[in-house]
């Protein structure tokens, strides 16, 4: 079957505008999370939704990050004002539940110049 | 507080040996998931496997194993005759088994390169 899908696959965007990334689900996958992974490093988490409840957002940087996933299946992941720390790949995985293997999109590469 | 660590950085080898990949990982959960996950040279992860905590018994799938012990927090990771398709960012990751999150901790990685 399909797997986990992210658009858009690179995104280059000015300091300053908004962005947004969009994220596909394995279908029948209730628990979707977003990471974040700089060159040379481990994903870092972002947040986590279990169907459309978000259920941990310890990891979002500053508020100018939000998530939503508002009919328990797409996701998007806002960046308010981008900075050009914000510059990294974003990945999206999804899994059966809490706990099951994650499964990864193949992210979206984001520069802020 | 949850830690995952994999000391070694890079990892070079000729095809055909056997390499071990190091984990080791901290938490105060008595309950977890250990993971492993490969990304190649084109940037996807992709996922190997999940060890339950409560299960310390090894795994073998084809050319690769894994050595989970409790009594050191590791969880290595050992390919046997290692071919030039196996280069690659091997990530170590931990997760709780309960509570309402399911956040992967990920280790910084080891960059294995098999050479012809």
């Amino acid at each position: 079957g399909a797997g986990v899908s992210q658009s858009p696959r690179y995104k280059v965007t000015k300091r300053g505008q908004d962005v947004a990334l969009r994220c596909d689900p394995i279908s029948g996958h209730v628990s979707l999370y977003w990471y974040r992974q700089a060159l040379g490093q481990g994903p870092e988490f972002l947040t986590y939704f279990n169907y459309e409840a978000q259920q941990d957002k310890s990891g979002l940087p500053n508020d100018r990050f939000s998530a939503e996933r508002p009919e328990g299946s797409i996701s998007t992941l806002t960046i308010q004002r981008t900075e050009q720390r914000d510059s990294a790949m974003y990945r999206c995985a999804s899994s059966l539940g809490t706990g099951f293997e994650q499964y990864f999109g193949p992210g979206t590469r984001l520069t802020v110049t | 507080a949850q830690k995952v660590t994999q000391a070694q950085t890079e990892i070079s080898v000729v095809e055909k040996e056997d390499v071990t990949l190091d984990c080791v990982y901290e938490t105060r959960d008595t309950t977890y998931y250990l993971f492993w996950y490969k990304q190649p040279p084109s940037g996807e992860l992709v996922f190997l496997i999940r060890r339950n905590s409560f299960d310390e018994q090894n795994e073998i799938s084809g050319r690769y194993s894994w050595n989970f012990q409790k009594s050191t927090s590791s969880f290595n990771f050992t390919i046997t005759a290692s071919q030039v398709v196996d280069s690659a960012v091997y990530f170590c990751a931990l997760t709780k088994r309960s509570g309402n999150t399911g956040k992967l901790i990920f280790g910084q990685g080891t960059t294995l390169q098999v050479k012809p």
